[in-house]
C-alpha cells in the first residue's frame, strides 16, 4: 500500500491554465505539507496543514491555494499557470507529538508549463 | 534563524570508496537531525535520524553522529555502491512541525 500518493505524476499544460494536484496519505498522520523542488533540487516549503488548519503559509503567489478536506487529503490548486511554476511538487505527511517529526514524502508531481 | 549548510555537489566517487558528506547547522534549542535520500525520479525518503547530542543514526551502512560541540551531522559510509547514487539532504526539526532543509548534495558513484 502506498503511504503518500499524489496524482497526477506528470502534468504538462499551457501558460494561463488552472490545474490541481491531489495528495492522500493513509498513515493516519495529522500534518501534511506541500513542497516545491526546482531544477537544482532545492526544496522549498509552500504550505502545511495540521488537523486541517493552515499552519505554514510561506511566501507563495496567491495563485497557489491549498485545500484540506480532511486530515488524509491535501490538494493544491494553481491558477493562471506561469512558466516559472514548472517544477516537481511533493506532498508529505507527519505525525506531531514526541519525536515524531519524520516526514513521509509522496512520489512527486512533475509539472511542466509551456 | 535556524539553517542547514551542506557541502556542494556533485560528489563523484568510485565504487567501494569511503564517503563523507558534510552537514553543519545553526539552531536555537535542541533539534532533531535527519538525512534524507532522493533516488532519481523518486520522492525523498528518510535515511537516518538522531534526536539528541551524541546519538548516532544508522541505516543501510550509512551513519551520522549528532555533534553538538561542532554543530555537525556528517553522513558517512565505508564502502559506497553504484546504487547509492542519489541526492542526499540534511535537515533539522523546527517549530510548527517544519523541517529546515539543506540544499542537497548529489552523489555520483562510478563503477
Amino acid at each position: 500500500d502506498t503511504a503518500v500518493s499524489q496524482t497526477p505524476k506528470y502534468l504538462v499544460t499551457q501558460m494561463g491554465n488552472d490545474k490541481s494536484i491531489k495528495c492522500e496519505q493513509n498513515l493516519g498522520h495529522d500534518t501534511m505539507y506541500w513542497y516545491k523542488q526546482d531544477s537544482k533540487k532545492f526544496l522549498k516549503i509552500m504550505f502545511s496543514y495540521n488537523n486541517k488548519e493552515l499552519i505554514i503559509n510561506e511566501t507563495v503567489p496567491n495563485r497557489f491555494s491549498p485545500k484540506s478536506p480532511d486530515k488524509a487529503h491535501l490538494n493544491l490548486h494553481i491558477n493562471s499557470l506561469e512558466l516559472g511554476d514548472s517544477a516537481v511538487y511533493f506532498c508529505a505527511s507527519s505525525q506531531t507529538g514526541g519525536n515524531q517529526e519524520t516526514q513521509y514524502f509522496g512520489p512527486g508531481t512533475r509539472l511542466l508549463v509551456l | 534563524g535556524d539553517s542547514v549548510t551542506q557541502m556542494e555537489g556533485p560528489v563523484t566517487l568510485s565504487e567501494e570508496a569511503f564517503l563523507t558528506i558534510n552537514c553543519t547547522y545553526t539552531a536555537t534549542g535542541y533539534p532533531s537531525l535527519f538525512w534524507y535520500v532522493q533516488y532519481p525520479g523518486e520522492g525523498l525518503q528518510l535515511l537516518l535520524k538522531a534526536t539528541k547530542a551524541d546519538d548516532k543514526g544508522s541505516n543501510k551502512g550509512f551513519e551520522a553522529t549528532y555533534r553538538k560541540e561542532t554543530t555537525s551531522f556528517h553522513l558517512e559510509k565505508g564502502s559506497v555502491q553504484v546504487s547509492d547514487s542519489a541526492v542526499y539532504f540534511c535537515a533539522l526539526s523546527a517549530p510548527n512541525y517544519q523541517l529546515i532543509w539543506g540544499a542537497g548534495t548529489k552523489l555520483i558513484i562510478k563503477p
